[in-house]
């Protein structure tokens, strides 16, 4: 069956800290994972993904996710948490159940809260 | 780019009317955009699939009567929640994909409507 959890329905950490957002998938085949986040009353904003190549994937606003096969986790992290990467955020990974399909399969997403 | 916009952006209205939602690929053409659901402090739940030209699939529960999905053009698709009741009330986002099958790519969302109704 294809899935993704996200553990933590909160993550708190302090301005500067680094920052980590779990996530674990179980999917047959080579999985094409995607972190997304969401901020108060709006859409999804894409951050990285991860298809293919080197395990450690680098996207926007400083985040980067690191894909292991052996423990099937795509956690996200950040060296240096800013109070402005509060928000939402979910994980997802490609449902290939049907058929060639791009539809997504969400996780249950974590609120991240940065303290001052 | 591969901006996504989603108008309106809040609805309020009276139990019984319809509301017709926008979603448009504003830098790009997309052959294929989503529907999704989302509840308070919840995940994303897809309603349906939207190809240009061809019917939307909907997921499993949706009754496709209740929401009328269409996607006439490469940059436009829209949802229509008919006879909305308050139980319709909810957060819609719709999402876009540059072209069907690469499922390496990103889907890109608009920001949303909020969907109140009395």
């Amino acid at each position: 069956a294809q899935s993704v959890a996200q553990p933590e329905d909160q993550v708190n950490v302090a301005e500067g800290n680094p920052l980590t957002v779990k996530c674990t998938y179980s999917v047959s085949g080579n999985p094409y994972l995607f972190w997304y986040v969401q901020y108060p009353n709006r859409g999804l904003q894409f951050l990285l993904k991860y298809i293919t190549g080197d395990n450690l994937v680098k996207g926007s606003y400083g985040f980067e996710a690191e894909f292991n096969k052996s423990q099937t986790s795509f956690h996200l992290k950040k060296p240096s948490a800013l109070v402005s990467d509060s928000a939402l955020y979910f994980c997802a990974v490609r449902d290939i159940r049907g058929g060639a399909t791009n539809k997504l399969i969400f996780g249950t997403g974590t609120l991240l809260a940065v303290q001052p | 780019g591969a901006v996504v916009s989603q108008h309106p952006s809040w609805v309020i209205c009276k139990s019984g009317t319809s509301v017709k939602i926008e979603c448009r690929s504003l830098d790009f053409q997309a052959t294929t955009m989503f529907w999704y659901r989302q509840f308070p402090k919840q995940s994303l739940m897809l309603m349906a699939t939207s190809n240009e030209g061809s019917k939307a699939t909907y997921e499993q529960g949706v009754e496709k009567d209740k929401f009328l999905i269409n996607h006439a053009s490469l940059t436009l698709s829209t949802l229509t929640v008919t006879s909305a009741h308050p139980e319709d009330s909810s957060f819609y986002i719709c999402s876009a994909l540059l072209r069907w099958g690469a499922g390496n790519q990103p889907q890109h969302f608009g920001d949303g409507t909020r969907l109140s109704i009395l």
